[in-house]
């Protein structure tokens, strides 16, 4: 039972380029999300869904965009990369109670 | 705008001692506070959670305090040890379980 997995774990990109970041729950939630991490500012939330074929932005969805074709996957989309997205993004999945569980994280740098 | 205020950003600990952390909100909408404990290169895991109805939830050496008027609530870490050196995220959640986490405290327990 690998939990929430993320792909990549490390990502350098170039100003301009795009990237998708792919996330992978197999606990069969309904819910899952994007965060991003910076220093002194917590998790932030991107964009979220409430089950397949659903997306909602979150606090910070600027410059990001997402889907959810299946239900276990949740993928974070870059489509022109800019240094102030350079951050650990976080994936999480929750079931239709309140715990949500955690991947690994992506960090990214945007250079 | 942090909906979650977190303090201190750090402390540091002996053995055997008491960590406090505290956080407060504003939105009185917010029915779900958990925390979260986050090692280094990992993922956030929750650690403890309470609701508004209860004042005090306690999981082993870990224990929550609730202020439902001053909106408050904090995390108590008692005879604290090495293993428990982390950064610890508070959060809180509407019925939509989207989390707003506060900045994030980290502890350092000496040995």
């Amino acid at each position: 039972n690998a939990g929430v997995t993320q792909t990549p774990k490390f990502r350098v990109l170039k100003t301009g380029q795009s990237m998708t970041l792919l996330c992978a729950q197999d606990m069969n939630h309904e819910y899952m999300y994007w965060y991003r991490q910076d220093p002194g500012m917590g998790l932030r939330l991107i964009h979220y869904s409430v089950g397949e074929g659903t997306t909602a932005k979150g606090e910070v969805p600027d410059g990001y965009n997402v889907s959810r074709l299946k239900k276990q996957n949740f993928l974070l989309g870059l489509e022109s990369a800019a240094p102030s997205q350079t951050s650990v993004y976080f994936c999480a999945s929750s079931p239709l109670t309140t715990e949500a569980f955690f991947g690994q994280g992506t960090r990214l740098t945007v250079v | 705008q942090q909906q979650v205020k977190q303090s201190p950003q750090s402390l540091i600990v002996q053995k055997g001692g008491i960590s406090i952390i505290n956080c407060a909100y504003e939105n009185t909408a917010f029915d779900y506070f958990p925390w979260y404990q986050q090692f280094p290169g990992k993922g956030p895991a929750l650690l403890i959670a309470i609701r508004p109805d209860v004042s005090e939830k306690k999981e082993g050496r870990f224990t929550i305090s609730f202020n439902k008027s001053a909106k408050q609530f904090s995390l108590h870490i008692m005879d604290s040890q090495p293993g428990d050196s982390a950064t610890y995220f508070c959060a809180a959640s509407k019925r939509d379980y989207k989390l707003s986490f506060g900045a994030g405290t980290t502890v350092t327990v000496r040995a």
